[in-house]
Order: structure tokens, then C-alpha cells, then sequence
């Protein structure tokens, strides 16, 4: 275990549902991404949050929608999705944002919550 | 545009020889380079972090050479085993910012 976890690990939802991806970390650390793996493509920043402020915004459409209400949670809201949003959706952390203490960045990995919009 | 090539095939290799997976990246000066390993479902795991101002890097039956010239870092894993069967992804990043971009990944496969 990663000490990352994420719920839930399978969602099918239709285009016109709203549901949310729920992300928790038990490591200390105060950043925390999400990221998007589609088959045969790179992993996809989508969003940081580092201290609870988010600092990264990776053009990403309005219809996904991150919150983070303190350091150890993450959740990224759905609403309005489309077909080619199918995807694994991982959540990460790391000790902080390219700070002194940590400026190599070591993240750890959530096991993803594979999404399916139908 | 930064880019980051990874072996685009799959790698097969008979269980106890050397696989060498290969990384490069172009309009891109990393000041460092992680690995990860990645299993079918699952989120990648941290394997070794190699700076820019270090050659090599080892941990057990890893090793990763970096080489700022050529744009260029070799992941070899020794004695492979079946169970070192996996994807394997490189993830230059910066020292000044913690964003870091993650290659494609390469597929290794270790046949008994």
C-alpha cells in the first residue's frame, strides 16, 4: 500500500450523471494531484493543489471540477461528462510543492478509480 | 515542445538476462529524472530518483544512468525476473518546479 487511497475503484456513470472521485492520503503530505491515463497515452497532469490552494490548472475542462478541502483529501467532481472521458483517473501525492525540503518531487500514487461514461 | 520518448514496443527478455529500457527527451533540460513501475490497475510506484549532476544511480538490481549529452537515461534491471514483468515510465522533472512529465511507459515482459 502506497498509503494513497481512492474511492471508488470502478464508476460507470452516464453523460449526463454527476458524481465525484474521492481521494485520501495518510502520509503527511501537503500536495496532491490528479492525474488521467488513457490507454496508450501518457499520464496526464489535470490538476495540484499544494497546501490546499490549487496551483496547477492543465487546461482542463469545466466539467471536471477539484476540490480540496484540507491536505489529506482530494476529490474531483464530474458532471456532464463525455465518452472520450473514459479514462483511469489516479490520484497522487508528495511532502509539498518543489520546496527545498523536497525539490525532487517523489509522488505516490493512489490505485486509480477506473471511469467509464457511457 | 517538450517530448519524452520511451521504447514504443514491448520488451521481451528471457528470465535471469539484463533488460535495458531507454529514455530519451528533447527541448527539455531536466534537472532530474525519476522511474516508476507501473502494474496492470494500478497507480505507478517510485523506483529511483538520478540528478542531473550524478552518472549513475543503483538500488539492488536497478540501475539508471543519466546522460544530459545525449538527452538520455537507461533503466537496466539485472537478473530480471518474471515478476519484473511491468510498465515502466520516465518522469523528467525540475528542481525549481514540481511539475514533472511523465513518458509513455514501456511494456516488460520476462519469460521464464
Amino acid at each position: 500500500e502506497t498509503g494513497v487511497t481512492q474511492t471508488p475503484r470502478h464508476l460507470v456513470m452516464g453523460m449526463t450523471n454527476k458524481k465525484s472521485l474521492k481521494c485520501e492520503q495518510h502520509l503527511g503530505h501537503n500536495a496532491m494531484y490528479w492525474y488521467k491515463q488513457s490507454a496508450k497515452k501518457p499520464l496526464e497532469l489535470m490538476f495540484v493543489y499544494n497546501f490546499k490552494e490549487q496551483t496547477e490548472n492543465n487546461s482542463v475542462p469545466s466539467r471536471f471540477s477539484p476540490e480540496c478541502p484540507n491536505s489529506s483529501h482530494l476529490f474531483l467532481h464530474l458532471h456532464t461528462l463525455q465518452p472520450e472521458d473514459s479514462a483511469l483517473y489516479l490520484c497522487a501525492s508528495s511532502q509539498d510543492w518543489g520546496t527545498p525540503r523536497n525539490p525532487y518531487n517523489e509522488q505516490f500514487f493512489g490505485p486509480g478509480t477506473r471511469l467509464t461514461v457511457l | 515542445s517538450q517530448k519524452i520518448e520511451q521504447n514504443s514496443e514491448a520488451l521481451n527478455i528471457q528470465e535471469g538476462k539484463t533488460a535495458t529500457l531507454t529514455c530519451n527527451y528533447t527541448n527539455y533540460s531536466p534537472a532530474y529524472l525519476q522511474w516508476y513501475r507501473q502494474d496492470p490497475g494500478r497507480g505507478p510506484v517510485f523506483l529511483l530518483l538520478i540528478r542531473e549532476n550524478e552518472k549513475e544511480k543503483r538500488k539492488e538490481r536497478l540501475k539508471v544512468t543519466f546522460d544530459t549529452t545525449l538527452k538520455q537515461s537507461l533503466f537496466h534491471i539485472t537478473a530480471s525476473q518474471p515478476a519484473d514483468s511491468a510498465t515502466y515510465l520516465c518522469a523528467p522533472g525540475y528542481s525549481s518546479a514540481s511539475k514533472i512529465i511523465f513518458g509513455s511507459g514501456t511494456r516488460l515482459s520476462i519469460r521464464p
